[in-house]
């Protein structure tokens, strides 16, 4: 039973390209999470989906950034015209329901590096 | 505003030296306190969920503890392997709140 699946590990981008993050949940999850972790700080929320719908996405600048979990496919993070502030590791997680109290299944994390 | 403060941001302790890492918490409607260990290049991987003051659970040579203001990992007679970044996350009614961490080592 494969845990939360994070695609690619490493990816580096210039500055204006475009980054898409891929997020598998564990099975049976169909709650994802998406969050930020600069060096020394914690993690930070950004958005959190179901399939189709996004739920809550306080976390998530206004501009570039977006999300999508599709009925069919993983979640996708994608950060257009990325800038060097936007380097970091985005992690997701998933649950089997809504904010579980049971804690977050999380993957390994995409680090992005923009050059 | 929701806040999650741990302390120390990094601790280091022989095998074998007993210690405690702290959560300290102000939110507005706790629904559960978890810590977590994050290992250098990896995604956290949870340890435990407190519910209530007074609530106890321990893993190991892990103990975690939690009051109104603040919770507690105790860390008895530790190891080089528990050498690892603990976070501490509240859940409110709006999201989960993660602290920035305390990065323990343990060296031998």
């Amino acid at each position: 039973n494969a845990g939360v699946m994070q695609n690619p590990r490493h990816l580096v981008r210039r500055r204006g390209q475009e980054a898409r993050l891929r997020c598998s949940p564990m099975k049976g999850h169909s709650h994802v999470y998406w969050y930020r972790q600069l060096p020394e700080e914690g993690l930070k929320f950004m958005v959190y989906l179901q399939k189709e719908n996004i739920i809550d996405e306080s976390g998530m600048p206004k501009e570039r950034f977006s999300a999508e979990f599709p009925k069919e496919g993983p979640s996708i993070l994608r950060i257009q015209q990325v800038v060097r502030g936007d380097s970091a590791a985005y992690f997701c997680a998933s649950s089997p329901r809504d904010r579980a109290l049971t804690g977050y299944t999380f993957g390994s994390g995409t680090r992005l590096t923009v050059v | 505003e929701d806040q999650v403060t741990q302390s120390p941001e990094a601790l280091r302790l022989q095998e074998g030296e007993s210690s405690s890492l702290n959560c300290s918490y102000t939110v507005s409607g706790l629904r559960g306190l978890f810590w977590y260990r994050q290992d250098p290049g990896k995604g956290p991987e949870f340890l435990f969920t407190l519910y209530s003051a007074g609530e106890e659970k321990e893993k190991e040579r892990l103990k975690a503890t939690l009051t109104k203001k603040e919770s507690f990992l105790h860390i008895t007679a530790p190891k080089p392997e528990d050498s690892a970044t603990y976070l501490c996350a509240v859940h409110t009614n709006n999201d989960m709140r993660f602290g920035a961490g305390t990065r323990l080592t343990v060296k031998p």
